[in-house]
């Protein structure tokens, strides 16, 4: 039973567009979330937080929005560009719990 | 400061033979991870410890061991390989609970 679930594999999107990547959990326990990115033969590196007293946290190009009661967070890249092309993770954790749940990772390629 | 290290970087091991990877830290942080990750699957969690001496079960634990001997080190055994455990393998590390940095990985490949 997977409770993080990035159900997109892919994305694709033009340098300057907005790039939207999607992510749904089944957990209700989970409280804390984020967004890593990975270059092929490099380690996962941390992106971006939100915790679920929020619903939106920005830094820079980077915005993340939650919503509890769909059980739904998206990573918003404004503008794109191509070195964010990368493999994005999401991540979640519970109360009390030292550990990360990771989700399936989309690839997106952000071309010119 | 090299952060989060991982040896050996690649290997290649025979069905039975045995090894074991190295992570180390220089950034004092208490807890430490191994994750495997695999294409479609993400990152899951194989055993982690969240504090010298200490080791809990992950995601996927079957088929490896752990220990944490010194506060800095966290190895990751395979006693006897098996081609389902090709994999790349991260370590990770953090103090602030949800916040982890990765090594930059282990490529392992079990013929």
């Amino acid at each position: 039973d997977q409770q993080v679930k990035q159900n997109s594999p892919s994305l694709s999107v033009q340098e300057g567009r907005i790039s939207i990547l999607n992510c749904d959990y089944t957990n209700s326990m989970f409280d804390y979330f984020l967004w890593y990115k990975k270059y092929p033969a490099e380690g996962p590196t941390f992106l971006i937080s939100i915790s679920s007293i929020k619903d939106k946290n920005e830094d820079g190009r980077f915005t993340v929005f939650l919503n509890k009661s769909a059980k739904h967070l998206s990573l918003h890249i404004v503008p794109s560009q191509p070195g964010d092309s990368a493999v994005y993770f999401c991540a979640a954790s519970g109360v009390n719990t030292d550990k990360l749940i990771f989700g399936t990772g989309t690839r997106l390629q952000v071309f010119p | 400061n090299a952060g989060v290290t991982q040896t050996p970087k690649f290997r290649v091991l025979k069905t039975g033979q045995s090894m074991t990877l190295l992570c180390a830290q220089d950034m004092n942080h208490e807890y430490m991870y191994w994750y495997r990750q695999d294409p479609g699957m993400g990152l899951r969690l194989i055993h982690y410890s969240v504090g010298e001496g200490t080791t809990a079960k992950g995601e996927v634990p079957d088929g490896y061991n752990v220990s944490r001997l010194k506060k800095q080190n966290f190895l990751l055994g395979l006693e006897s390989a098996a081609p389902s455990q090709t994999s790349v393998y991260f370590c990770a590390v953090t103090s602030v609970q949800e916040t982890q940095y990765f090594g930059p990985g282990t490529r392992l490949l079990v013929l």
